[in-house]
């Protein structure tokens, strides 16, 4: 059974500091990866994909991937208030158009201002 | 990005009755609609995979009978909650790829169903 493993949280950073956010998954055949994020009530909008080992890098956010660790990781720099928001992790084992995402449970991350 | 919209946003129906929500890709062509399911506090689970012009594809545990899926158009998949039960309150939502397949998959405003 395909797992996407997340730390629940909460996770609390001062206005300004990096936050860390990480995510496990258990099927070694996954190729994509995604970040989103959701506000309480709304639905999830998508922050970065990666599919490459490595970094990559988009404004504040920068995805890390590590296909052997099985470990995909967001980071958030100068975090804003703004930020404050449900982080969720989700896998996909296809390619093509058919992408059928797993999803982590998501960490509440808060930036205290 | 590509905009998708979902209707009605908020619909609270009696136990007993049906509801249809709405997905609708406004800019683009989908040829593989997703539904999802969110409990409060929980992540999203998929339902079901709609795809245009064919049956709906559904996940272990979903019954096929009572989330009814047509995907009609290559803008439009609905979903029919039938025979709604209050344990069927959640938020449903959907989402799209692009037929050009540009990797990404973008998501409906998400559709909040009480059922009292």
């Amino acid at each position: 059974q395909k797992e996407v493993e997340q730390n629940s949280g909460p996770l609390s950073v001062p206005e300004g500091a990096i936050a860390s956010l990480n995510c496990t998954y258990s099927d070694r055949g996954s190729q994509s990866f995604f970040w989103y994020r959701q506000y309480s009530g709304k639905s999830p909008e998508l922050i970065m994909f990666i599919y490459s080992n490595g970094d990559k890098e988009d404004g504040r956010f920068t995805a890390q991937l590590n296909k052997a660790s099985q470990y995909v990781s967001l980071l958030i720099r100068d975090s804003q208030p703004s930020d404050s928001a449900t982080y969720l992790c989700a896998v996909s084992t296809s390619g093509g158009s058919n992408y059928k995402l797993t999803f982590g449970k998501g960490t509440l991350l808060t930036v205290n201002p | 990005g590509a905009v998708v919209s979902q209707h009605p946003s908020r619909v609270i129906c009696k136990s007993g009755t049906s509801v249809k929500i709405e997905c609708r890709s406004l800019d683009f062509q989908a040829t593989t609609m997703f539904w999802y399911r969110q409990f409060p506090k929980k992540s999203l689970m998929l339902m079901a995979t709609s795809n245009e012009g064919s049956k709906a594809t559904y996940e272990q545990g979903v019954e096929k009978d009572k989330f009814l899926i047509n995907h009609a158009s290559l803008t439009l998949s609905t979903l029919t909650v039938t025979s709604a039960h209050p344990e069927d309150s959640s938020f449903y939502i959907c989402s799209a790829t692009p037929i050009q397949n540009t990797g990404e998959l973008f998501f409906g405003e998400g559709s909040r169903l009480t059922v009292l």
